[in-house]
């Protein structure tokens, strides 16, 4: 059963660009969720979603941050006109349920903003 | 709301000391408690967690117990390995929406 699946693994992007990152989440999955840290920092809670819907977007950054999970393919994670607060690394989480079950994380993506 | 407090790091130890990193947290309801673990370049990875108050869980000989009366979900270990170098966190959920809490992570270094 393969994990939870990110790409691309790092990403550079110069200031202005689009970011678009990627979760595929575990098999059987239907709950994931998006987290941010930036260095030297804990993980933050960003957004909570299900399939077609989002459930909990109060970490996510008013503007220019978005998230979809789709009824086919995996969940986007949306940043445009990238800036350099930006740069982190993205790590996505899924579950089978919510409600206190165990969340399996992925490798995460870096992102580099220029 | 909901917070986790970690103590700080670095820490380093010698190969075979004994353990412990402490974690408070705040809730208003009766959460989840985690201990998660990071490897150099890669996600976390479950290292154990307890569901409910006097609740132990353990792990490749970590242990951590849920104390309600002192909110607290420190992690032990009995003897550490050069292995064992990695950043850890502490986090709860609170059973409703689901969403992670994590504490600032604290860095353990283990000499040989």
């Amino acid at each position: 059963n393969a994990g939870v699946m990110q790409n691309p693994r790092h990403l550079v992007r110069r200031r202005g660009q689009e970011a678009r990152l990627r979760c595929s989440p575990m098999k059987g999955h239907s709950h994931v969720y998006w987290y941010r840290q930036l260095p030297e920092e804990g993980l933050k809670f960003m957004v909570y979603l299900q399939k077609e819907n989002i459930i909990d977007e109060s970490g996510m950054p008013k503007e220019r941050f978005s998230a979809e999970f789709p009824k086919e393919g995996p969940s986007i994670l949306r940043i445009q006109q990238v800036v350099r607060g930006d740069s982190a690394a993205y790590f996505c989480a899924s579950s089978p349920r919510d409600l206190g079950e165990t969340q399996y994380f992925g490798p995460g993506t870096r992102l580099l903003v220029l | 709301g909901d917070s986790v407090t970690q103590m700080e790091g670095p820490v380093t130890l010698s190969e075979e000391a004994f353990l412990t990193i402490n974690c408070t947290y705040t809730a208003t309801g009766y959460p989840s408690l985690f201990w998660y673990v990071q490897y150099p370049g890669e996600g976390l990875q479950l290292l154990l967690k307890a569901t409910k108050a006097d609740d132990k869980g353990s792990n490749k000989g970590f242990e951590a117990t849920y104390r309600k009366e002192t909110t607290s979900f420190h992690l032990e270990k009995g003897s550490v390995q050069v292995s064992d170098s990695a950043v850890y966190f502490c986090a709860l959920s609170d059973n409703q929406g689901g969403k992670l809490i994590f504490g600032q992570g604290t860095e353990l270094s283990v000499k040989p």
